[in-house]
């Protein structure tokens, strides 16, 4: 089963508009985290954000926010006044707790989504 | 500060042929990630080292691939006998600590191509 799904290949958003990029995943451990990377056409995977299973507060950063629900096992990426230079793939990653699935720290990544902002 | 970086960018070489590729980590961080991205997938974890061990290497496709970080720091991906379905970017990832909610932070990648 897959442990990350992104099930949006590519999204259009208009300059200035708000864009909410889905992310659901799979775990039984109690301790994990939830991370969101950019990666555009260069190539280097930029981090955005970090949610921790046990946050209370929805994480955010600067125009980043990531919309955690727990019950549901979601942690969409929300970006605010989208720009030109945000047309890139996103990347949702979780990590596991060392006693589940054998991570030691390693990212588990989706497919990624590629948004385009159209001016 | 530098951020990770990695050599050579690009790398072409021939079914058969061996390869190293290098990652060089921020100062300070002492766990280092590789990991290989596919076209139009996400990465996927190879290996992990805290140190100069490496703490998990369940990722490795088979034994043409090793890694080593003799001194905790610049660390080196060795492939044997290169095959065409090899050829993908490798990613380096460095963070400070090995605890969970640590940042990990990527270098460019090296882009392999075997012909």
């Amino acid at each position: 089963a897959q442990k990350i799904t992104q099930t949006q290949p590519g999204m259009f958003v208009q300059e200035k508009e708000a864009v909410t990029l889905d992310c659901t995943y799979d775990t039984s451990d109690p301790s994990y985290g939830l991370f969101w990377y950019k990666q555009p056409s260069s190539g280097e995977m930029i981090f955005l954000i970090y949610q921790g299973s046990y946050d209370q507060q929805n994480a955010t950063e600067g125009r980043y926010s990531l919309n955690f629900q727990k019950a549901r096992k979601s942690a969409n990426l929300v970006i605010s006044a989208s720009q030109l230079g945000d047309s890139a793939m996103y990347f949702c990653a979780m990590r596991e707790g060392r006693n589940y699935g054998g991570s030691q720290g390693n990212l588990i990544f989706g497919k990624g989504t590629k948004l385009s902002v159209k001016p | 500060g530098a951020g990770v970086s990695q050599t050579p960018s690009n790398k072409v070489t021939e079914k058969g042929k061996y390869v190293e590729l290098r990652c060089d980590p921020i100062s300070g961080h002492t766990a280092l990630y590789w990991y290989r991205q596919s076209l139009g997938q996400g990465p996927e974890f190879l290996i992990y080292f805290q140190g100069t061990g490496a703490a998990d290497d369940s990722g490795l496709p088979n034994d043409r691939f090793f890694a080593v970080r003799p001194e905790g720091s610049v660390s080196t991906l060795k492939i044997q006998r290169t095959e065409r379905g090899d050829s993908a970017v490798y990613l380096c990832a460095s963070s400070l600590t090995f605890v969970d909610s640590d940042t990990q932070y990527f270098g460019p990648g090296t882009r392999l191509t075997v012909l």
